[in-house]
């Protein structure tokens, strides 16, 4: 079975001070992940995507997130937090079919990013 | 690209009325689904379809929802009665091949 735990409901920081957001999965086969963002009153956006090329991988925004499978981790994180990067944060596993087609995705609960000034 | 566009985006009804979704995909994607969500479960899929046709929507919560997609353009998501229970945010996502999907801004409902 598949699932996403996301470490952290809330996370503050303060403007200019790295982000760190933590996720850990488990899936019973090569996994694709990805993280979303969703600004209050908006659609959920996609933030980057992993799917079994290079581990360290690169979303808008300045946001990256890195791959490990050693310890079923894929942490979103950003070097220096932007006042408008206050949103929620979604990590998201998804399960590649063999036969292709669609992927369902599990969702992880989400992590509420605060930024102060 | 215009992304996937949702309508209504806010949407005030009382209990017992009818109430419908519109969705129109991105252009060229094969697959559409609606999800919904609550703060108390957070983001569930209610139903998806793939060219038009309806997959799985084992997620719909009971047979007051319904959804159709009559061409490859357009998807409704309808609910008939509406209860309070219903008040959720409602969200449309389009996806070429099923793999990554992307989202509508969605339909704020609320059942008085």
């Amino acid at each position: 079975a598949q699932s996403v735990t996301q470490l952290d409901s809330h996370v503050s920081v303060s403007e200019g001070t790295p982000v760190l957001l933590r996720c850990n999965y488990s899936s019973s086969y090569s996994p694709s992940l990805f993280w979303y963002v969703q600004h209050p009153n908006k659609g959920l956006q996609l933030l980057l995507k992993y799917t079994s090329a290079a581990t360290l991988v690169k979303g808008i925004n300045g946001f990256e997130a890195e791959f490990k499978k050693s310890e079923t981790s894929f942490h979103l994180t950003k070097p220096s937090a932007h006042m408008s990067d206050a949103a929620e944060y979604f990590c998201v596993v998804s399960v590649l079919r063999p036969s292709g087609g669609y992927n369902k995705l599990i969702f992880g609960a989400g992590t509420r990013l605060a930024v102060h000034p | 690209d215009a992304g996937v566009i949702q309508s209504p985006r806010h949407e005030v009804t009382e209990m017992g009325q009818e109430v419908t979704l519109r969705c129109k995909p991105i252009s060229g994607h094969d697959y559409l689904f609606w999800y919904r969500q609550t703060m108390m479960r957070g983001l569930e899929l209610l139903i998806y379809f793939n060219n038009n046709v309806p997959i799985d929507d084992s997620g719909m919560p009971e047979d007051r929802f319904s959804a159709k997609m009559p061409n490859a353009s357009f998807s409704t998501l309808k609910i008939q009665p509406s209860e309070p229970r219903d008040s959720a945010v409602y969200f449309c996502a389009s996806s070429l091949m099923g793999v990554e999907q992307y989202f509508g801004p969605g339909t704020r409902l609320t059942v008085t």
